[in-house]
């Protein structure tokens, strides 16, 4: 069974930082892009950021949103990835969900495995 | 960054009833395009990837169709757990971006 559970969600102040973890089960976690996907209270759905595998050199994509703030890695020995989050404003309030992107070409790329989410409150 | 806007933004319908929901990106994307379904506090679940490949597990009631710039999901006879919130997804280009959403309500 697949598992992708996210910790270290937390209440933080804006300019704050924090750094949430997802530990992944029931995958060869190494073979994989991983991607964060927010969603903002009573919001849709928005896309963070990924890390590519080890074969693509674990090169990353942000959105504009979060660009220069935020910064994703992972660490394949522990089948583990990271999202640190630096000075963080009001409006990065979401719950952040790990995500595989499956991409079994360079034209078929989705979220098939899903964390339940971690839930950051960026407020003073 | 490419947009993707769902139509209609809420819908109600009735278990039986035949729904379809559409997604339209502001560039062609090929067939880049993936549909989920979200449950009131839980994450997305795939249905359908590559514009109209069904998602293993997935009941056949639902489906994709479409390329470049529009997209559908149909569900052909609505069950009580279809009830909620629908989301297309690109993949084309960075940034990867959602469409806004479609609350499926019951009438």
């Amino acid at each position: 069974e697949v598992q992708l559970v996210e910790s270290g969600g937390d209440l933080v102040q804006p300019g704050g930082s924090l750094r949430l973890s997802c530990a992944a089960s029931g995958i060869t976690f190494s073979d994989h892009y991983m991607d964060w996907v927010r969603q903002a209270p009573g919001k849709g759905l928005e896309w963070v950021g990924r890390v590519r595998n080890k074969a693509k050199s674990y090169t990353t994509e942000y959105a504009a949103s979060v660009k220069g703030r935020f910064i994703i890695s992972r660490d394949d020995s522990k089948n583990s990835l990271y999202l640190q989050m630096n000075s963080l404003k009001i409006e990065d309030t979401a719950v952040y969900f790990c995500t595989r992107g499956y991409c079994r070409s360079t034209t078929s790329c989705y979220f098939d495995y899903w964390g339940q989410g971690t839930l950051v409150p960026v407020s003073s | 960054a490419i947009q993707l806007t769902q139509s209609p933004s809420s819908l109600s319908a009735s278990v039986g009833d035949r729904v379809t929901i559409t997604c339209r990106a502001s560039q062609g994307i090929s067939n880049t395009l993936a549909w989920y379904q979200q449950k009131s506090g839980k994450p997305p679940k795939l249905l359908i990837y590559d514009a109209s490949s069904l998602q293993s597990g997935v009941p056949s009631r639902f489906s994709g169709s479409g390329s470049e710039t529009d997209f559908t999901l149909t569900i052909s006879s609505l069950q009580p757990e279809d009830f909620a919130t629908y989301y297309c997804q690109q993949f084309k280009s960075y940034p990867i971006t959602f469409g806004q959403g479609t609350r499926l309500e019951i009438k």
